[in-house]
């Protein structure tokens, strides 16, 4: 149990394109989902947590109009990251919560030309 | 806010032998401690988890204890094997509700 699913696990993208990222829980209800972004060898960021329904939360110094958030329901969460650029190249990961505790996706590798 | 501090940042160690990770934590008001193990290019993967009312948990080869006085816990993993290598993270959380306090990671290698 506690899968969380997230795709693309790899996007390549060109200077000033939108990348949607989605992250699915399948087999439980989140009741809230994060987004990270990790750095090589590094920690993870958190970038903001959202809950469903309601507007997500954004870490200091994220922009919220750089990578959108929607969380349409308790299972889905999207990561729109806007006009991308290539400093904007990293790892992104989701993760999903419930009562038991927190699970992450896989991550996605987005890579800006 | 929470601050999560965790050693060593590398650790090698040879297969069989046992590996240790410590963690320490600032906000008393922590009451869950999970650890993540990540493969390279991969998610965090939970491996265990704490919660303040236990001093220890073990899990097969795996171990966690905390010392809530002391504001630390540890990782413990006995007769290591190849595939324990990876980058581990410990975290701190204060609730199921509240946002997770990541350590800054462990790479760690496991020579056959």
């Amino acid at each position: 149990g506690a899968v969380v699913s997230q795709h693309p696990s790899r996007v390549i993208c060109k200077s000033g394109t939108s990348v949607k990222i989605e992250c699915r829980s399948l087999d439980f209800q989140a009741t809230t989902m994060f987004w990270y972004r990790q750095f090589p060898k590094k920690s993870l960021m958190l970038m903001a947590t959202s809950n469903e329904g309601s507007k997500a939360t954004y870490e200091q110094g994220v922009e919220k109009d750089k990578f959108l958030i929607n969380h349409a329901s308790l299972t889905l969460s999207t990561l729109t990251v806007t006009s991308a650029h290539p400093e904007d190249s990293s790892f992104y990961i989701c993760s999903a919560r419930d009562a038991r505790g927190q699970y992450f996706g896989a991550g996605t590798r987005l890579s800006v030309l | 806010g929470e601050n999560v501090e965790q050693h060593p940042s590398t650790l090698s160690v040879q297969e069989g032998d046992s590996a240790v990770i410590k963690c320490t934590y600032s906000d008393s008001a922590s009451n869950y401690f999970p650890w993540y193990k990540q493969e390279l290019g991969k998610g965090p993967q939970l491996i265990i988890d704490i919660r303040s009312n236990v001093g220890e948990k073990k899990d097969q080869r795996i171990a966690v204890t905390l010392n809530k006085t002391a504001k630390h816990f540890s990782l413990h993993i006995t007769e290591t094997q190849p595939e324990d290598s990876a980058v581990y993270f410990c975290a701190a959380s204060s609730g199921t509700g509240n946002q997770f306090y990541f350590g800054t990671g462990t790479s760690l290698t496991v020579i056959p």
